[in-house]
């Protein structure tokens, strides 16, 4: 079964309003990751958080971590059309674990 | 340019027959993964290689098998294909060296099973 659970499953923006996307999961992590996802494409790594860190920046992107709730969020600023995408987020239980996935928000930001 | 590339890109293929999807990575990393993506169900596992030689179970591992006998293989074998082996396969490597898990992707196999 999938350990994290992206909300919303779908959400639509216009161009320059921000974009939040939350993620819950169940056991306790090594890491968190963020993904994105083109239609039609294979999935790019975004952003990692460690579980000793709360939030961490990259450009545009802004994650935060809070391990007391087993749960991350994802915050776009100033959203663009090419931002259009699937988000995923994905856990890193412990050592060698693969990574698994929730099943993603569809993010759509309208020009 | 460095990554992953998986073939074919795209297959239509009848109930009952065998079908390897090949995956090739020329980044060195030590692990290899398949995955397949159905729409409302998001990535699941299927299986899994932490390094040459050795492969594990993911979550959906019934109707594939896996081989690695090399760092830059990993090809995908289903013995005899079935209609919900339909999907969008994707192969991805980490290096575990690194000690993140942080995924390189392939641009994956779009597998439909008539």
């Amino acid at each position: 079964s999938q350990q994290g659970e992206e909300d919303p499953q779908a959400l639509s923006i216009q161009e320059g309003e921000n974009a939040t996307m939350n993620c819950s999961y169940k056991t306790s992590i090594n890491n968190l990751q963020w993904y994105r996802q083109n239609s039609g494409r294979g999935l790019v790594h975004l952003i990692l958080i460690r579980s000793n860190e709360r939030e961490k920046h990259s450009g545009r992107l802004r994650v935060t971590l809070d391990t007391s709730k087993k749960s991350s969020s994802l915050l776009i600023t100033a959203s663009r059309a090419a931002d259009t995408a699937s988000y995923f987020c994905a856990t890193v239980n412990s050592g060698n674990t693969p990574l698994v996935f929730g099943k993603g928000t569809r993010l759509s930001v309208i020009a | 340019i460095a990554g992953i590339t998986q073939a074919p890109t795209s297959q239509i293929l009848a109930a009952g027959r065998r079908m390897t999807l090949r995956c090739t990575q020329d980044m060195r990393h030590n692990a290899m993964y398949w995955y397949r993506q159905d729409l409302g169900l998001g990535l699941r596992l299927i299986h899994y290689s932490n390094t040459a030689g050795t492969t594990g179970k993911g979550e959906v591992p019934d109707g594939y098998s896996v081989s690695r006998a090399n760092t830059d293989d990993f090809p995908l074998t289903l013995a005899s294909a079935v209609p919900s082996q339909t999907s969008v396969y994707f192969c991805a490597s980490s290096d575990q060296g690194a000690n993140t898990g942080e995924l390189f992707f392939g641009e994956g196999s779009r597998l439909t099973v008539l």
